[in-house]
């Protein structure tokens, strides 16, 4: 069983503050990997991609990737109260078949 | 937003009933999924397609099936529901297929309630 692992949360940030959402997952031959933001009640929506090792910018939002240490992260900086949703990892397995979602974290970022 | 509508949105269901959920979409992928989203599971993978007739199973197929007769319709079915099948069911569509996945486009969910 591939297994895409995430710290449940709340991860509690105040405003201004970088949060920072962590994803390790099982299978070493995976290749591409992505973050989902998900407002509750709401579906979810990718936000960054990332398929080489190291880091990734997209605005306020940077991707890290570390193959060896089968870890992928997300970094939120300046973080605002309407970053307040769940970040979902997912990560296509090595058979190149489907995406793998780990149970997401919900992040609360404070006025 | 992707053209990408579920129907329908909220269903109240008992248990030993049919119950078939509808994903249509306007974007021409070849690609749907059928997930679920439980608390403590997270998406989990039903059963998705790759193109008019071709369908696969994933993670969680068991008690439910997948019918794809056009390109724009997914259709999955209960055919005896339960209450762990209780969830909320997501289609989700995407143009590449998984080898190399940019953008999974989600429909707004479908939340089932089995008595």
């Amino acid at each position: 069983q591939k297994e895409v692992e995430q710290n449940s949360g709340p991860l509690s940030v105040p405003e201004g503050a970088i949060a920072s959402l962590n994803c390790t997952y099982s299978d070493r031959g995976s290749q591409s990997f992505f973050w989902y933001r998900q407002y509750s009640g709401k579906s979810p929506e990718l936000i960054m991609s990332i398929y080489s090792n190291g880091d990734k910018e997209d605005g306020r939002f940077t991707a890290q990737l570390n193959k060896a240490s089968q870890y992928v992260s997300l970094l939120i900086r300046d973080s605002q109260p309407s970053d307040s949703a769940t970040y979902l990892c997912a990560v296509i397995d090595s058979g190149y078949s489907t995406l793998t979602f780990g149970k997401g974290t919900m992040l609360l970022v404070s006025p | 937003d992707a053209g990408i509508t579920q129907s329908p949105r909220h269903k109240v269901t008992e248990t030993g009933t049919p119950v078939t959920l509808r994903c249509h979409q306007t974007e021409n992928h070849r690609y749907m999924y059928w997930y679920r989203q439980d608390p403590g599971h997270g998406l989990r993978l039903i059963h998705y397609s790759y193109g008019v007739k071709d369908t696969d199973k994933g993670e969680v197929s068991d008690g439910y099936s997948v019918s794809r007769s056009k390109t724009e319709d997914f259709l999955l079915t209960l055919e005896s529901a339960t209450s762990s099948q209780t969830s909320v069911y997501f289609c989700a569509i995407s143009e590449s297929p998984a080898t190399s996945i940019e953008k999974l486009f989600f429909g707004s969910g479908t939340q089932l309630s089995v008595l």
